[in-house]
């Protein structure tokens, strides 16, 4: 099974300001066939199911703010908050989608500094 | 737009049986899969399988192999998880989530969630 590492576990960002959440694969999950990297970016407040916000490493979804971005290849990604708001806070979660079991990063908890 | 409505809260004793359901509306069930996620207090997101309603196949994590049934009513437009031989441990909240298409793994909607206690 693919292991996905998240880090940090938590992190206070002033708002405003940048916040970055990593995730590392124990495996790449680029496809070598398409190019594409399967991995999605959720985020989840609390009560609520999670709301995908970054497919294939990189393309945000539909409504998503722009000060969401998300960057990396292979085994290592970045998300990305531009400028903290408020309606921010919550835990962000990675995962991978290229092969069964589809596995999930351990989460970072957002909060405001 | 896209809904899925899962079944209310759920209280079973260990080695009791759930079966959790989830319907879809605002879409065509049968062109999405349907996945089920749980998520423990304090854990991580866990996949238990998917099910492609089109043709009704099933992936199952290794974990929930012999333990999870996926199954789907495509006149109902609902998908079900049943979870056997409940555990303690099992007390969770149980998702569903479309996949973007019949076959694929990336999820792009999701349940509200149906809290399973499992507790003697």
């Amino acid at each position: 099974d693919f292991v996905m590492t998240q880090s940090p576990d938590s992190l206070a960002v002033s708002l405003g300001e940048r916040a970055s959440i990593n995730c590392r694969s124990s495996q790449s999950i680029l496809s070598t066939s398409n190019n594409k990297n399967y991995l999605a970016w959720f985020q989840q407040k609390p009560g609520q199911p999670p709301k995908l916000l970054i497919s294939w490493a990189s393309t945000r979804e539909s409504g998503v703010p722009d000060r969401f971005s998300a960057s990396g290849s292979g085994t290592d990604f970045t998300l990305t908050i531009s400028s903290l708001q408020a309606e921010d806070v919550a835990v962000y979660y990675c995962q991978h989608y290229y092969s069964a079991p589809l596995t999930f990063g351990g989460g970072t908890k957002v909060e405001i500094k | 737009q896209v809904q899925l409505v899962q079944s209310g809260a759920e209280v079973k004793k260990p080695g009791a049986s759930v079966k959790v359901s989830c319907k879809a509306s605002g879409y065509t069930f049968t062109n999405y899969a349907i996945h089920w996620v749980r998520q423990a207090p304090g854990q991580r997101l866990e996949w238990m399988g998917w099910i492609n309603t089109d043709n009704g196949n099933t992936k199952y994590s290794q974990k929930f192999q012999d333990r999870v049934t996926i199954t789907r009513d495509t006149s109902a437009s609902t998908a079900y998880m049943e979870l056997r031989s409940l555990r303690f441990e099992d007390t969770a909240v149980y998702y569903c989530a479309r996949g973007q298409c019949a076959g694929c793994y990336l999820t792009d909607s999701w349940g509200q969630g149906t809290l399973v206690t499992v507790s003697s």
